[in-house]
């Protein structure tokens, strides 16, 4: 395993719920990332988080609300999610923010908005 | 904008062929580019990186070139075997890291 652990894996959500996705990494990493994975389309940055603070905001819609407590801990908050916002959700790690940092992948939480 | 693209959405090889994909960029000059497996149900792996003063870096049994002329990185898996089945992703990072789709390969026993 890659060391970064995502839940719920599954996810299935009405537009009016509010649920929180949860990603950890025991990597000793500083830098942590939420990317949205649809089909057929490139993986999206959504935010960068790099020792706590937050910075990178990809112009992501506020239904989704970030939340890093703490380097090895990462939440999406969602609320009122439309049907479009069904996808696969990744965490990502690095020891830094450079761009040439490798990033370490969680498993993705696959989450559906009916 | 920052674009990567793999056009083959799919490719099937015998095995023991060369798998090549293909990843083009558009609108930009990455300083490097990385390359991604991805199996069903899992994030991204990361398994190689090539800058932009590398022609080509290997790894094992993969390969990867740089071609700044053609804005083209190709990406070989060489005596490919099914265990290589898997999607592949390109990414381009200047400044940011953009990905692109990602090519589907099938190894076929």
């Amino acid at each position: 395993e890659t060391g970064v652990t995502q839940t719920p894996r599954h996810l299935v959500m009405g537009m009016t719920n509010k649920k929180s996705l949860k990603c950890e990494q025991h990597l000793g990493h500083n830098a942590m990332y939420w990317y949205k994975q649809s089909a057929k389309k490139p993986l999206e940055l959504m935010f960068v988080y790099s020792l706590e603070e937050r910075v990178e905001n990809n112009s992501v819609p506020s239904r989704f609300s970030p939340e890093c407590p703490n380097s090895s801990h990462l939440f999406l908050h969602l609320h009122t999610l439309q049907p479009e916002d069904s996808a696969l959700y990744l965490c990502a790690s690095s020891r830094g923010t450079s761009d040439l940092d490798e990033q370490f992948f969680g498993p993705g939480t696959r989450l559906t908005v009916l | 904008s920052q674009k990567i693209e793999q056009n083959s959405e799919a490719l099937n090889i015998q095995e023991g062929k060369t798998a090549t994909l293909t990843c083009n960029y558009t609108n930009y000059s990455p300083a490097y580019l990385q390359w991604y497996r991805q199996d069903p149900g899992r994030g991204p792996v990361f398994l190689l990186l090539i800058r932009e003063n590398e022609k080509e870096k290997r790894k094992e049994r993969l390969k990867v070139t740089f071609d700044t002329t053609l804005k083209q990185s190709l990406f070989h898996i060489t005596a490919s075997q099914p265990a290589d089945s898997a999607t592949y992703l390109c990414a381009g990072g200047y400044q940011k890291v953009t990905f692109g789709t990602g090519t589907k390969l099938q190894v076929i026993p």
